[in-house]
């Protein structure tokens, strides 16, 4: 089974309004941690945002809100007043486990278009 | 702060050639992973390692595949005889040893073309 779901491939969104990127993931352990980044056409993967399973309050940086639902295990990215410069491949990703060494899960990945 | 830095960032070279890529990673950080990336297989990790020792290669495809880690500041990943399916995006990361809520801080990539 797969343990990060990205349901929407592509998805297009009107600069300056908000856009939720779908992201549900798949375990059984207790402590994890979801992360976002962001693959732009040169290709780096840029850091946006983590979210503890422990934490209680959804995370927050800058535009970027991940909207945390623990019980229905989904991490959604949600970005606010879209800009051109967020045209770009987007993944989720997820660390499990309590043991060092646990390593990411990444998803397929959603592809972001903002349209002028 | 610098960041993850990998060299080259573009390798062209023909096939049965030795390929060697390099990473220096953030300095501090306890781990550090190496990718590859596809269109057909997306983000595979392929070795890590935790305070210079290779912890997991499990994702290392064939034996043609190598990566050593001299010293915190420094790893290559060799690849030899390079093959054509061997061409993709390399990936270096690093991150500190914090449990789950470990960020991994990615290099800009090599992106390796073998003809």
């Amino acid at each position: 089974a797969q343990k990060i779901t990205q349901t929407q491939p592509g998805m297009f969104v009107q600069e300056k309004e908000a856009v939720t990127l779908d992201c549900t993931y798949d375990t059984s352990d207790q402590s994890y941690g979801l992360f976002w980044y962001k693959q732009p056409s040169s290709g780096e993967m840029i850091f946006l945002i983590y979210q503890g399973s422990y934490d209680e309050q959804n995370a927050t940086e800058g535009r970027y809100s991940l909207n945390f639902q623990k019980a229905r295990k989904s991490a959604n990215l949600v970005i606010s007043a879209s800009q051109l410069g967020d045209s770009a491949m987007y993944f989720c990703a997820m660390r499990e486990g309590d043991n060092y060494g646990q390593n990411f899960v990444f998803g397929p990945g959603t592809r972001l278009s903002v349209l002028p | 702060d610098a960041g993850v830095i990998q060299s080259p960032r573009h390798e062209v070279t023909e096939m049965g050639q030795e390929v060697t890529l390099r990473c220096k990673p953030i300095s501090g950080h306890d781990y550090l992973f190496w990718y590859r990336q596809t269109m057909m297989r997306g983000l595979e990790l392929l070795i890590y390692f935790n305070n210079n020792v290779p912890i997991d290669d499990s994702g290392m495809p064939e034996d043609r595949f190598s990566a050593k880690m001299p010293n915190a500041s420094f790893s290559t990943l060799k690849i030899q005889p390079s093959e054509p399916r061997d061409s993709a995006v390399y990936f270096c990361a690093s991150s500190l040893d914090r449990g789950v809520l470990d960020t991994q801080y990615f290099g800009p990539g090599t992106r390796l073309t073998v003809l």
